[in-house]
């Protein structure tokens, strides 16, 4: 079974500059979550999408934004890059439950994302 | 608001066992995750509980105590390959009806020495 995917592996921009970053889910899983990890820090949780609606988001600004596809794959979209978006952005996905969403997250290899 | 204490770093031989604890403070809380990531790599799935008591899975376990809003992850027979961060992250509701959110601790750095 195929694991979370995300592409780019790697990106460099500059300050000001807008980037799309992508995820694919685990077959069969509905919900996507976007986190930012910054060097040496913890996961900071940005966006919850599951079946095509953004359920939930993280104290992060409006230029942060994202949207998931009828298959449930997922882009995270950042504008006017700042410095300090430079980080690892780490998609995961779960199968959602009849609650909604889960503990149980299954993480993509992640895009790191360089700001000059 | 939500807050996760974990111990920043610990050290532990090989062969032995190691703790590593997790308090929490939320509201909304529905259960407690514990990750696995290696230098450089993608956190991983551990373990999840959503009731009291020890959860085995192979040489790891893990805790809960609701009503201490505690948790730990125990690693029995450390091997250098566990030499990783270990994050705890509590499972809990978010503002707005059917919202959820899975917030992490800042990582506890495991070194496994020979």
């Amino acid at each position: 079974e195929a694991g979370v995917t995300q592409s780019p592996t790697h990106l460099i921009k500059t300050r000001g500059q807008q980037v799309t970053l992508r995820c694919s889910p685990i077959s069969g899983h509905t919900s996507v979550y976007w986190y930012q990890q910054a060097l040496g820090l913890g996961l900071q949780f940005l966006l919850w999408y599951d079946e095509g609606e953004e359920r939930n988001r993280g104290n992060f600004p409006p230029r942060f934004s994202g949207r998931q596809f009828p298959n449930y794959s997922s882009e995270l979209n950042v504008n006017a890059l700042e410095l300090e978006d430079s980080a690892l952005y780490l998609c995961a996905s779960s199968l959602a439950k009849r609650t909604g969403g889960s503990g149980e997250q299954y993480f993509g290899p992640g895009t790191r994302l360089t700001v000059t | 608001g939500q807050s996760l204490e974990q111990p920043s770093e610990v050290t532990a031989v090989e062969g032995a066992i190691v703790q590593i604890n997790c308090t929490y403070q939320t509201s909304g809380f529905y259960g407690l995750s514990w990750y696995q990531q290696h230098d450089g790599g993608a956190p991983t799935f551990l373990s999840y509980n959503a009731l009291d008591g020890l959860e085995e899975t192979g040489r790891f376990s893990s805790f809960l105590s609701r009503s201490d809003s505690y948790g730990y992850l125990l690693l029995q027979e450390l091997q250098m390959k566990d030499s990783a961060s270990y994050f705890c992250a509590v499972y809990s509701a978010y503002s707005g009806a059917g919202s959820y959110q899975l917030t992490f601790g800042k990582g506890t750095k495991l070194s496994v020495i020979p």
